[in-house]
């Protein structure tokens, strides 16, 4: 089946502007994740969702950032009046409720939104 | 805190054996995951430990001590494309989640 879809695949815009990124996650995963990955680091936890609703935004930097998963499925990280310091890539995931498997609690990434912010 | 360390990067022969380590020290443990990373690409999942001991799976292993908080990726017969990142990922529950806290990766460059 298909995996974890992301787009657009890299994104350009100047400072101050706003940006969405979408998520499509693998079709019966409820959990979906977003990260942010710098150069030469790992990924860095933003935002996870459990249905619809957030149930840990403990990663997001400020107020600037916000996602949304109205229906429980796509969801789309919203970035308003972006910075240089927001250009990442912005990675997705997604995986089973986390307890149904404990012993294979995987989460499947999607390829990534290169966000460069000029 | 979170905190996980790794080794920035290692440099191993085609066929030989390497070893990864990683240290951790997170709020909260619910298995530790490695990830593979070629540039430019996603990670993708190599192997998942949730009680001590050692996890095989083909060339690759990894093993856990949870008093310790340790880890380490074995891999074996090594190949020029297991040239790449890879990911040390501590699974740290809050409520019904399982956010992953990621290490910086340690980039394993295989040499003919």
């Amino acid at each position: 089946g298909a995996g974890v879809s992301q787009t657009p695949s890299n994104k350009v815009t100047e400072k101050g502007k706003y940006v969405e990124l979408r998520c499509d996650p693998i079709s019966g995963h409820t959990a979906l994740y977003w990260y942010r990955q710098s150069l030469g680091q790992g990924p860095e936890f933003l935002i996870y969702f459990q249905g619809t609703g957030a149930a840990d935004d403990s990663g997001l930097p400020n107020d600037r950032f916000f996602a949304v998963r109205p229906e429980g499925s796509v969801s789309t990280l919203k970035i308003q009046r972006t910075e240089r310091g927001d250009s990442a890539v912005y990675l997705c995931a997604s995986s089973f409720w986390p307890y149904r498997d404990l012993l294979n609690n995987e989460q499947f990434f999607g390829p990534g939104t290169r966000l460069t912010v000029l | 805190g979170q905190n996980i360390d790794q080794p920035t990067e290692m440099t191993a022969t085609e066929g030989a054996i390497v070893q990864i380590n990683c240290t951790y020290q997170t709020s909260g443990f619910n298995g530790l995951f490695w990830y593979q990373q070629h540039a430019g690409e996603a990670p993708t999942f190599l192997s998942y430990n949730v009680l001590d001991g050692l996890e095989e799976k083909g060339r690759f292993s990894s093993f856990l001590s949870r008093s310790k908080g340790y880890s380490y990726l074995l891999l074996k017969e090594l190949q020029m494309k297991d040239s790449a990142s890879y990911l040390c990922a501590v699974s740290s529950p809050k409520g019904y989640g399982n956010k992953l806290v990621f290490g910086a990766g340690t980039i394993l460059r295989v040499k003919s």
